[in-house]
């Protein structure tokens, strides 16, 4: 059984502040993907990372996925409150045939104005 | 933007009663999949279905689960005899058939499934 674990659980940071958020596994995965989750909604796609050691940016938000495949993490600049929600990382192992997402557990962050 | 969406949003249902739930996938999608999330949890892998048929599926999809895409858009879940513990969020998912490249799956807004 693939395990994904987040840290940290809970961040709860100032408007304008930095902050990393880690996923990391002893598996090996085809590709990661990170979403963002509301309470009570579907989890929403923010960006599949596929090769080891690619970095991708979306805005203020820059996800990198580790050398061996086996970790990520998702770096935020200049924080704002919108940014507040549940972080989740998922992988796959499709490239082994699998294609049924794993998660961890979450990242719960709350950006203070 | 296409969207994946799913029906009812919330079921209320007695212990033993069967519960279908429904999805429609992303229109040019290929797989489909289940997860559910119980409360408080992290989001699980029920099944996956490609050309009609179960490619993969969970611990949790026992004999009491069942999926079916009785047309060319719906796609649904069937749970036979609900117990207390199958209370949780469901939800379906879809990805494009892409060949070498990472199988992005996109989530619809999910099913809150109560069983009394």
């Amino acid at each position: 059984t693939q395990l994904l674990e987040q840290s940290p659980q809970f961040l709860s940071i100032q408007e304008g502040e930095n902050l990393t958020v880690y996923c990391n596994s002893s598996s090996v995965f085809s590709s990661l993907q990170w979403y963002r989750q509301e309470p009570g909604e579907g989890p929403v796609l923010l960006v599949t990372v596929v090769t080891g050691g690619e970095v991708k940016k979306l805005k203020r938000l820059t996800f990198q996925f580790g050398d061996a495949r086996k970790d990520s993490s998702l770096h935020i600049t200049a924080a704002q409150p919108g940014d507040t929600g549940l972080y989740l990382c998922a992988g796959d192992q499709s490239g082994a045939g699998s294609y049924q997402l794993t998660f961890g557990k979450g990242t719960k962050l709350s950006v203070i104005p | 933007e296409p969207e994946v969406t799913q029906t009812p949003s919330h079921q209320v249902t007695q212990m033993g009663q069967e519960v279908i739930l429904r999805c429609v996938p992303i229109s040019n999608h290929l797989y489909f999949y289940w997860y559910r999330q119980i409360l408080g949890q992290k989001v699980e892998f029920l099944v996956s279905f490609y050309n009609n048929e179960i490619s993969e599926k969970s611990e949790i999809f026992d004999d009491q689960f069942s999926v079916e895409r009785p047309d060319g858009s719906n796609f649904t879940l069937k749970i036979r005899s609900t117990k207390l513990e199958d209370s949780a969020m469901y939800f379906c998912a879809s990805s494009e058939w892409s060949a070498g490249s990472s199988y992005e799956q996109y989530f619809g807004p999910g099913t809150r499934l109560t069983v009394t």
